[in-house]
């Protein structure tokens, strides 16, 4: 498996835009986790789904935050419209079971000027 | 709630000294304790958890119930260990990780 597969790595975006990250799980993992990490709050937990239900979103910080998980091996986290303060890097991590060992993505590097 | 805190964000070792980066929990169960490692613009991967209690590239951590801490230790530092460390906790089958804010080791030469 190729693990936990995110894209893009690096999106720049003028403020106001619509903003898509896209992730893949690992094949077989019921959970899937979308944290964001900053230098200031290190990494939050946003939302997670378990078998592509979201189950908790009280991380997400503002209604222009939303994220769909269509199908057992795709995800999307939207900002819309995107402000500068979203500037951070966007982690989607999969597990086998809620509180297990998470498997990590890249990482999408969101830059809003 | 849960909480995890590493009351350090920037850690500084010559190369060969002693490591210890620190990790304190507030959970009243039995928690499930974790130390992830991000190295410079690689994903966070898992470096070791308390309950195999294994030492993995040098590094060890024991969990201290009574003083709900999982602290990190190496003995002699190595300039390949430096990178930002998370120490994360999950109540086993009832909520995801919750990570500390990070530590920042930085291994000089």
């Amino acid at each position: 498996d190729a693990g936990v597969i995110q894209s893009p790595r690096h999106e720049v975006t003028e403020m106001g835009q619509e903003v898509t990250l896209r992730c893949k799980p690992i094949s077989g993992h019921d959970y899937l986790f979308w944290y964001r990490q900053t230098m200031m709050r290190g990494l939050e937990l946003l939302i997670y789904f378990n078998n592509n239900v979201p189950i908790d979103d009280s991380g997400m910080p503002e209604d222009r935050f939303s994220a769909k998980m269509p199908n057992a091996s795709f995800s999307t986290l939207k900002i819309q419209p995107s402000e500068p303060r979203d500037s951070a890097v966007y982690f989607c991590a999969s597990s086998k079971r809620e509180g297990a060992e998470a498997f990590f993505g890249q990482g999408t590097r969101l830059t809003v000027v | 709630a849960q909480r995890v805190t590493q009351p350090e964000k920037l850690l500084s070792v010559f190369k060969g000294a002693p490591v210890e980066l620190k990790c304190n929990y507030s959970y009243s169960g039995s928690p499930e304790l974790f130390w992830y490692v991000q190295y410079s613009r690689q994903r966070l991967q898992l470096l070791l958890r308390h309950i195999s209690r294994e030492s993995i590239k040098g590094f060890t951590a024991d969990l201290n119930k009574g003083e709900t801490s999982f602290h990190l230790k190496k003995p002699f530092a190595q300039e390949e260990d430096s990178a930002m460390y998370y120490c994360a906790l999950s109540d086993p089958g009832n909520t995801p990780l919750v990570f500390g804010k990070g530590t920042r080791l930085s291994v000089i030469a």
